[in-house]
């Protein structure tokens, strides 16, 4: 149980363009979904926290006209990225919870994550 | 602004020893934490949580907090190769429904 999936794995798109990624929860209802990004060599980042039907909540330094999260259902959250630029390469990582997800209520089940390369 | 600090490493240790991995956090009113493994290229995948002082065990794995410390630690009994990781601590940013503040991992590697 408690699998989270993410699409897609890998995406290259050209600078100035606009990328979703979609996270979703399979076997649980997420009532919260988080979305991370993580520079090479470096630890995971919060960048924003999304309920769903509200509005995300982005970390500081975190422009939210330029990552646009909807969390429009229990199960599915998209992080578009708007206005590439290399510098927005990275991988992102969602992550779920949920009151059926299993473990206890702060433990978040991660999507295998999306590779975003920005040429 | 929490913090979780780990030791970057890289840590080696031989095949069948035991590997010990520290953290501290500098929020005293975290109460609970988590240990991550992530191998390269791939999201971090849940090993242990503890929530309560002294150690929980799950398998060849042992959570260890200490709150009064401010310290949390794992250890992997009977290291095996395909343990080879880098270990990502991590405690609540904050309450309610934030997400979690990560350490910046601690990068592990079993000799055969």
């Amino acid at each position: 149980g408690a699998v989270v999936s993410q699409h897609p794995s890998r995406v290259i798109c050209k600078s100035g363009t606009s990328v979703k990624i979609e996270c979703r929860s399979l076997d649980f209802q997420a009532t919260t979904m988080f979305w991370y990004r993580q520079f090479p060599k470096q630890s995971l980042m919060l960048m924003a926290t999304s309920n769903e039907g509200s509005k995300a909540t982005y970390e500081q330094g975190v422009e939210k006209d330029k990552f646009l999260i909807n969390h429009a259902s229990l199960t599915l959250s998209t992080l578009t990225v708007t206005s590439a630029h290399p510098e927005d390469s990275s991988f992102y990582i969602c992550s779920a919870r949920g009151p059926l997800a299993g473990g206890s209520y702060n433990e978040q089940f991660f999507g295998p994550g999306t590779r975003l390369t920005v040429l | 602004q929490k913090e979780v600090e780990q030791n970057s490493g890289p840590l080696s240790v031989p095949e069948g020893a035991i590997a010990s991995l520290n953290c501290t956090y500098s929020d005293r009113v975290s109460q609970s934490f988590f240990w991550y493994r992530q191998y390269s290229g791939k999201s971090p995948e849940l090993i242990m949580s503890i929530y309560s002082n002294g150690d929980k065990e799950d398998g060849r794995f042992t959570a260890q907090l200490n709150k009064a410390s401010q310290y949390v630690s794992l250890l992997i009994r009977d290291s095996q190769p395909s343990d080879s990781a880098t270990y990502l601590c991590a405690a609540p940013s904050g309450g309610g429904a934030d997400g979690l503040t990560f350490g910046k991992g601690t990068h592990l590697i079993i000799q055969p």
